[in-house]
């Protein structure tokens, strides 16, 4: 069984630029959230996919946006890259609320630095 | 609103001691579940329990046990004759059952050191 892969490991950008995270999901799991982590604090949800679908979304502005593909692998997507979003980015999936399984098994992040 | 607490930012111990790592939760739900994560130093957030609100019985895992009260609404953890691998930031994490959306809101963690 294939756990959550996230890439790339490292990015650096400039500020005002767009960045591209990827995440394959763990086998047999049909959904995705995405959380940012600031250091030193806990992980902060960005919003989830549910079979293709945002089911979900915390408290980020729209230039955060994303994708989930029919594999159930996803993106997260960065307009307009500020200094604050800076942070490791963590990916996790689960089976969905119809299937009964609420664990979410965690990738190894991105870790982003936005200068 | 949904809020998780862990109080303790940093503990440190020496190896063998026992350890227990409190969580405090806030919520306005009746099904609601309750989590464990650790996190070593290379990032990746290693699931360690889940708990649903309906189920108040105490679980034990080989050295890790955890105290789930809803009276007080807390969540704790209790690792038992601590070594050097425990050595990791802990996150205790909140998701409701009822909003659709399965999303965690995260403690601020507790940083354990295991010293030798």
């Amino acid at each position: 069984e294939t756990g959550v892969t996230q890439s790339p490991t490292h990015l650096i950008k400039t500020r005002g630029q767009q960045v591209t995270l990827r995440c394959s999901s763990q086998s047999g799991h049909n959904t995705v959230s995405w959380y940012q982590q600031a250091l030193g604090q806990g992980p902060q949800f960005i919003f989830q996919y549910y079979r293709e679908e945002e089911n979900g979304r915390g408290n980020f502005p729209p230039r955060f946006s994303g994708l989930q593909f029919p594999n159930y692998s996803s993106e997260l997507n960065v307009n307009a890259l500020e200094l604050d979003d800076s942070a490791l980015y963590l990916c996790a999936s689960s089976l969905g609320v119809a299937e009964g399984t609420y664990e979410q098994y965690f990738g190894p992040g991105t870790r982003l630095t936005v200068t | 609103a949904q809020k998780v607490t862990q109080a303790q930012t940093e503990i440190s111990v020496v190896e063998k001691e026992d350890v227990t790592l409190d969580c405090v939760y806030e919520t306005r739900d009746t099904t609601y579940y309750l989590f464990w994560y650790k996190q070593p130093p290379s990032g990746e957030l290693v699931f360690l329990i889940r708990r649903n609100s309906f189920d108040e019985q105490n679980e034990i895992s080989g050295r890790y046990s955890w105290n789930f009260q809803k009276s007080t609404s807390s969540f704790n953890f209790t690792i038992t004759a601590s070594q050097v691998v425990d050595s990791a930031v802990y996150f205790c994490a909140l998701s409701e059952g009822t909003s659709g959306t399965y999303k965690y809101i995260f403690g601020t963690g507790t940083r354990l050191k295991v010293l030798a």
